[in-house]
């Protein structure tokens, strides 16, 4: 089993650019794909980047999701920074048992 | 559009079993992509993956969950299910059920229901 971890919190301006990491303890991140989820408060999850770089239908091309072998991390990227995107964000995986694995979470404020 | 559902009691007493259904809308739980999962998240804190089970029944649990976890499916009634024993207030969470979409090397859980808060207190 391997863990993700993420930073507890980052915060930015309105029009800026935030990077949101996710680290693998152990094995290759490149293994199995990252997703990343966004959740605002009071609602359910959903996906904003999957398989590492993938944007669902309908979210903006302003979220891009990459992965870093040298790091053992996944990198989720929100460029032109809104207020709507103030969030928590939370990357997974799952392992060779077939088991989901999630990061801990990062709480985005824009301000 | 896939729709879940998520029923059961809000309030649970400590020592007893926690029993949630998933209700499937707007497609059919037994098709061969995918698998359906059940995931909780306490208050103030992150997610947590239960366990996901396939139509056929085949399931993975959270091994630090495994001992008191069993999800079951009804594909007669197109819902899945989660039962877990001896609850205490750390069980105390928003539960959330979501289909789980698996390819190669990837796991995407997709929908989610809306969740439901399950209090375990006396």
């Amino acid at each position: 089993n391997f863990m993700l971890t993420q930073p507890h919190s980052v915060s930015e301006s309105p029009g800026k650019t935030v990077t949101i990491s996710c680290t693998r303890s152990s094995g290759s991140i490149a293994s199995n794909y990252v997703q990343w989820y966004q959740q605002r408060p009071g609602s359910a999850p959903t996906t904003v980047i999957y398989e590492d770089n993938q944007r669902p239908s309908g979210v903006p091309d302003r979220f891009s999701g990459s992965i870093d072998s040298s790091s053992n991390s996944a990198s989720l990227t929100i460029s032109g920074l809104k207020t709507e995107d103030e969030a928590d964000y939370y990357c997974q995986s799952y392992d060779s048992s077939n088991h989901e694995v999630f990061g801990g979470g990062t709480k985005l404020t824009v301000l | 559009q896939l729709q879940l559902q998520e029923s059961g009691p809000g309030l649970v007493k400590p020592s007893e079993t926690l029993s949630l259904t998933c209700t499937v809308s707007g497609g059919s739980i037994s098709s061969s992509s995918y698998y359906w999962g059940w995931i909780r998240q306490p208050p103030g804190k992150g997610l947590e993956w239960i366990g996901s089970i396939y139509y056929s029944g085949s399931t993975y649990y959270n091994p630090s969950l495994k001992s008191r976890v069993t999800i079951s499916v009804d594909t007669s009634k197109n819902q899945f299910s989660l039962k877990l024993s001896s609850v205490t207030a750390a069980d105390t969470a928003v539960y959330y059920c979501a289909r789980l979409m698996i390819g190669l090397d990837s796991s995407r859980f997709d929908p989610w229901g809306q969740g439901t808060l399950v209090t375990v207190s006396s």
